[in-house]
């Protein structure tokens, strides 16, 4: 079985511009978790969703940020625009039901 | 606020030896409880879960959980350098669907 699946692997862009990360969670799980990792602040939960639909946003810094989940195999994250600020790893988790979470690969963003 | 607190390390210990990784949590309600290892540029893999007081044993790996003290420890037994990574400890509290980590111990097993 494949495990969670996050596109692209690496991001650089500039200040600026949208980005946009993208996820595919494993097939039959029904939870989903944007997660942005920094050396300062550690692993930080944005958003989740449980069968598509957004239950908790507080963790998203601010209006710059948004996440979809229009079906129960891709969610994306979006910024724009991006900021230096915003260079960290997001990861995208899944889980069946509220236990265990398994990590996709990440994708590491540089902002310019 | 939730926290989740740890030693960030470096925690050394020699090949064979057993690693102990500590961890306090500030929600008294908190309901399960994971540990997850984070090889560098890798992303978090879980390793233990443990839901109730007392042991949990898997293979060289053994989670403790004292909910009256609010604390929560990964010992290693019989050390690998294989083993040296961050270890995250994670807790998620009643009625929520939260995780929220530590920062981390790094551990590093000396040949």
């Amino acid at each position: 079985d494949a495990g969670v699946i996050q596109s692209p692997r690496h991001e650089v862009t500039e200040m600026g511009q949208e980005v946009t990360l993208r996820c595919k969670p494993i097939s039959g799980h029904d939870y989903l978790f944007w997660y942005r990792q920094t050396m300062m602040r550690g692993l930080e939960l944005l958003i989740y969703f449980n069968n598509n639909v957004p239950i908790d946003d507080s963790g998203m810094p601010e209006d710059r940020f948004s996440a979809k989940m229009p079906n129960a195999s891709f969610s994306t994250l979006k910024i724009q625009p991006s900021e230096p600020r915003d260079s960290a790893v997001y990861f995208c988790a899944s889980s069946l039901q509220e236990n265990e979470q398994f990590f996709g690969p990440g994708t590491r963003l540089t902002v310019l | 606020q939730k926290e989740v607190e740890q030693n960030s390390g470096p925690l050394s210990v020699p090949e064979g030896a057993i690693a102990s990784l500590n961890c306090t949590y500030s929600d008294r309600v908190s309901q399960s409880f994971f540990w997850y290892r984070q090889y560098s540029g890798k992303s978090p893999e879980l390793i233990m879960s443990i839901y109730s007081n007392g042991d949990k044993e898997d293979g060289r790996f053994t989670a403790q959980l004292n909910k009256a003290s609010q604390y929560v420890s990964l010992l290693i037994r019989d050390s690998q350098p294989s083993d040296s990574a961050t270890y995250l400890c994670a807790v998620i509290g009643a009625g929520s669907y939260q995780l929220t980590f530590g920062k981390g111990t790094k551990l590093s097993v000396i040949p």
